[in-house]
């Protein structure tokens, strides 16, 4: 299909670790990407992830990407009230000019 | 540097009026790119300039919107005439060509519109 996929929403306990998934569709994507909205604002890059890697970390957060699969996700380890936020994953699609598709957006709520 | 700067932030017009969006992007950015983000459909991307040219607008959804960059350092969305189904958040984002690839999208607050 076209659709960047994403749950809608997840819920976790401050301290827990959070994992949101995605399931992109451009085998081909180069890069993938995690953009965070918190409230009232706009999108914010988060991380990154090239596509001839399987993993990266960046402090707090581990990128999982699962190339046969097209499956991306972002583990956020001892999450925090302030990492409450939606979480967008976003591929780049080589075919048309490197133009970015986002998913629908998950809204991560922290319960302290 | 002061980032992507969108005007206005809010705006309630009534059903027939004409609705014009404002974008300053980041001095020296070579892509702008204009979003809209509705709970049903997510976050579209409607059109997309490079130095100036429109390069992409497939995403814009019918004539009464178009999109104008005059120059490097302003670009407007316009939504003529406007219907209640056009009521979103409509997000202007900017870019290096030199960093798209790693995903540095910078984003302005955006602009919500409400169309009754």
């Amino acid at each position: 299909g076209e659709d960047v996929e994403q749950s809608l929403f997840l819920s976790v306990r401050e301290g827990d670790s959070s994992v949101i998934n995605c399931t992109y569709t451009d085998s081909s994507s180069t890069y993938l990407y995690w953009y965070k909205q918190e409230p009232g604002a706009g999108l914010q890059l988060l991380t990154y992830i090239f596509s001839n890697m399987d993993m990266k970390q960046d402090q707090r957060l581990t990128v999982l990407l699962n190339k046969k699969d097209k499956h991306l996700s972002l583990r956020i380890a001892d999450t925090q009230t302030g990492d409450s936020a939606i979480y967008f994953c976003a591929e780049s699609r080589v075919n048309t000019g490197n133009q970015f598709y986002f998913g629908t957006g998950t809204s991560l709520t922290v319960i302290p | 540097d002061a980032g992507v700067i969108q005007s206005p932030r809010h705006e309630v017009t009534e059903m027939g009026q004409e609705v014009t969006l404002r974008c300053k992007p980041i001095s020296g950015h070579d892509y702008l790119f204009w979003y809209r983000q509705t709970m049903m459909r997510g976050l579209e991307l409607l059109i997309y300039f490079n130095n100036n040219v429109p390069i992409d607008d497939s995403g814009m959804p019918e004539d009464r919107f178009s999109a104008k960059m005059p120059n490097a350092s302003f670009s407007t969305l316009k939504i003529q005439p406007s219907e209640p189904r056009d009521s979103a958040v409509y997000f202007c984002a900017s870019s290096l060509a030199g960093t798209l690839d790693t995903g540095e999208l910078f984003f302005g607050e955006g602009s919500r519109l409400t169309v009754l």
